[in-house]
């Protein structure tokens, strides 16, 4: 099946940095990336989907401009945790749907950790 | 009401038991219907999907779609240790909408 990669796979910060978070699909292009965040034991949280040249599309109650998405090229999507905070730290999954959008594949993962 | 509830488990087996993991969704107009697996700390990996009302099978899985009563199952035959993992439905693919996961713990 379809490829997705995450860079890095964890990341320790202080309180009050910048963290980039890199997804791409690696054997296919997708015009369309989602990105998730799922705090332990809960299910996965849309935060916004990413589109390829043109801005990200937030679900309600995410702050566009804390988590800021740029999807630069039909193979990399990246999500940027700005200023980040301890209540910011989650595992941050981002998944990209094959051109024909019945099958969705995610990436393994950031483990997003603020000191 | 959510689009797609789950009941969260924990849900414990014996190994060897066969496993029902079920989902319900109240958009009739919900044409796929997906199951992942999701070891912990791991991002989601894409298991079964369907469309429309029937079964389907692979291995020791079946995912089966009731659309007369919204309902979705995923059958898991003979379970193994490896099986343990949280397991979560997702109605359509336009619009994302996971169900909460349940659980599941296959015990030696």
């Amino acid at each position: 099946g379809a490829v997705v990669s995450q860079h890095p796979s964890r990341v320790i910060c202080k309180s009050g940095t910048s963290v980039k978070i890199e997804c791409r699909s690696l054997d296919f292009q997708a015009t369309t990336m989602f990105w998730y965040r799922q705090f332990p034991k809960q299910s996965l949280m849309l935060m916004a989907t990413s589109n390829e040249g043109s801005k990200a599309t937030y679900e309600q109650g995410v702050e566009k401009d804390k988590f800021l998405i740029n999807h630069a090229s039909l193979t990399l999507s990246t999500l940027t945790v700005t200023s980040a905070h301890p209540e910011d730290s989650s595992f941050y999954i981002c998944s990209a749907p094959t051109a024909q959008g019945n099958e969705q594949f995610f990436g393994p993962g950031t483990r997003l950790t603020v000191l | 009401q959510k689009e797609v509830e789950q009941d969260p488990g924990p849900l414990s087996v014996p190994e060897g038991a066969i496993v029902s993991l079920n989902c319900t969704y109240s958009n009739s107009a919900f044409q796929y219907f997906m199951w992942y697996r999701q070891y912990s700390r791991k991002g989601p990996e894409l298991l079964m999907y369907t469309y429309s009302s029937g079964n389907k099978e692979d291995g020791r899985f079946t995912a089966q779609v009731d659309k007369s009563s919204k309902y979705i199952s995923l059958f898991i035959r003979d379970s193994q240790p490896s099986d343990s993992a949280t397991y979560l439905c997702k109605s359509g693919y336009n619009k994302l909408i996971f169900g909460a996961g349940t659980r599941l713990a296959v015990h030696p």
